[in-house]
């Protein structure tokens, strides 16, 4: 079974700009999360998705964080613009049961 | 809200039996797990435990006391590949099954 997938696995922008994360979760996972992992800290969740539809985004800072995921499967994570405090990874998992979750490797992102 | 505490960092030696302790207060609780996250890769599951008492699984076993919001990660037999961050998340009681992480306790083995 194949795991989940994130592309780019690095990525370094300047502040300002904007950028984007991709996340592909183990098939037939219905739900998917988009977790920020600052450094010496644990992941916090942005947002999660139960198949398209969002059911918590409460840590998700709408002004410049979006994120969504079309049909169900694949889901996109934005920044726009990006800030200093940025830095960290991003991690995407996904949930057959809303019981354990599978993590995928991660994007760092470095904002300078 | 959650608050989950665990000890930053632990050190012990191969062979060693090391216990990872976290302590939790929670407006609702639906269970607790722990993950191994090795330096620069993701978060891998080890252990849930939904009712008091310990799982055993292999040389790792996890306790927990929820009139104590209390839970032990029993690390036994280290290997230096057990080196990494261990992290402790409580479930709430929603029914999305949404975690909060506590911010994870390095262990180090040392030969």
């Amino acid at each position: 079974e194949a795991g989940v997938a994130q592309s780019p696995r690095y990525k370094i922008i300047e502040k300002r700009q904007s950028v984007a994360f991709w996340c592909n979760p183990i098939s037939g996972h219905a739900t998917l999360y988009w977790y920020q992992q600052i450094l010496g800290q644990g992941p916090k969740l942005l947002i999660q998705f139960q198949n398209n539809g969002v059911v918590d985004d409460s840590q998700l800072p709408k002004d410049r964080f979006s994120a969504e995921r079309l049909k169900g499967v694949d889901s996109t994570l934005k920044i726009q613009p990006a800030k200093l405090e940025d830095s960290a990874v991003y991690l995407c998992a996904s949930s057959k049961d809303a019981y354990e979750q599978y993590f995928g490797p991660g994007t760092r992102l470095t904002v300078t | 809200g959650q608050n989950i505490d665990q000890p930053t960092e632990m050190t012990a030696t191969e062979g060693a039996i090391v216990q990872i302790n976290c302590t939790y207060q929670t407006s609702g609780f639906n269970g607790l797990f722990w993950y191994q996250q090795h330096a620069g890769e993701a978060p891998t599951f080890l252990s849930y435990n939904v009712l008091d008492g310990l799982e055993e699984k292999g040389r790792f076993s996890s306790f927990l006391s929820r009139s104590k919001g209390y839970s032990y990660l029993l690390l036994k037999e280290l290997q230096m590949k057990d080196s990494a961050s261990y992290l402790c998340a409580v479930k709430a009681t929603d029914s999305w099954g949404k975690l909060q992480f506590g911010a994870g306790t390095q262990v180090v083995v040392t030969p």
